[in-house]
């Protein structure tokens, strides 16, 4: 059990630009997440794959941002046209159908400028 | 609607002292509690979680949280605070038959020798 595994670990980006995060979830986890968190705030929900298929996206998740998970193993959140209200760190987590506790990745740290 | 609250945006307390990390809840049905800590620059870590049965529950580093439902809370505990501890802690809660976790603002655990 590696657990949740997420690169990059920071990235700083130009206003404008698109940046790509990745998550690899704890092998057999069939449940993979992605939460937001900026400084001072809880984590916040922004969408969750059982398998490959995407079954709940936050609000929160403009049109700018797009998750896949292609073979229901590991998923790639893309933030298109970054906007500097964007910057956060996202956090990847993992849980089994027959589990009950979500673990998390390390985040990836997004800033830009 | 389902929210987590923390009321203690900072808890101070003396390295050998008992503390508490306070939380509280409102979901529509039974809750699966849990507690995550967030070291700085780090993703969250497990500490420990309610499901069912004993009100008491134990976790990781020698944490334990008490699951009170007529009072809907779920605080955290240690009988003997270290510098170590210090750290944020996230009370999160999960509706059954549902699958992403609510996190409270955290609070900062502040541990001084």
């Amino acid at each position: 059990d590696t657990g949740v595994s997420q690169d990059p670990r920071h990235k700083i980006t130009k206003r404008g630009q698109n940046v790509t995060f990745r998550c690899d979830p704890i092998s057999e986890h069939n449940r993979l997440y992605w939460y937001r968190q900026t400084l001072g705030q809880g984590p916040e929900f922004l969408t969750y794959f059982q398998n490959e298929a995407q079954l709940e996206k936050s609000r929160l998740l403009s049109d700018r941002f797009s998750a896949e998970r292609p073979k229901g193993s590991f998923s790639t959140l893309e933030i298109q046209r970054t906007e500097q209200g964007d910057s956060a760190m996202y956090l990847c987590a993992s849980d089994s159908l027959s589990g009950n506790t979500i673990y998390f990745g390390e985040g990836s740290w997004l800033t830009v400028v | 609607a389902q929210s987590v609250a923390q009321p203690e945006d900072q808890v101070n307390v003396a390295e050998g002292n008992p503390l508490t990390v306070k939380c509280t809840y409102s979901v529509s049905g039974n809750p699966y509690l849990f507690w995550y800590v967030q070291y700085p620059n780090r993703g969250l870590q497990f500490l420990l979680k309610y499901i069912t049965g004993d009100n008491l529950v134990k976790g990781s580093y020698g944490f334990e949280a008490e699951f009170n439902k007529s009072q809907t809370s779920f605080h955290l505990k240690k009988p003997s605070a270290l510098v170590s501890d210090s750290a944020l802690y996230f009370c999160a809660v999960r509706v059954r038959n549902t699958d992403k976790l609510i996190f409270g603002t955290g609070t900062r655990l502040q541990v001084f020798p």
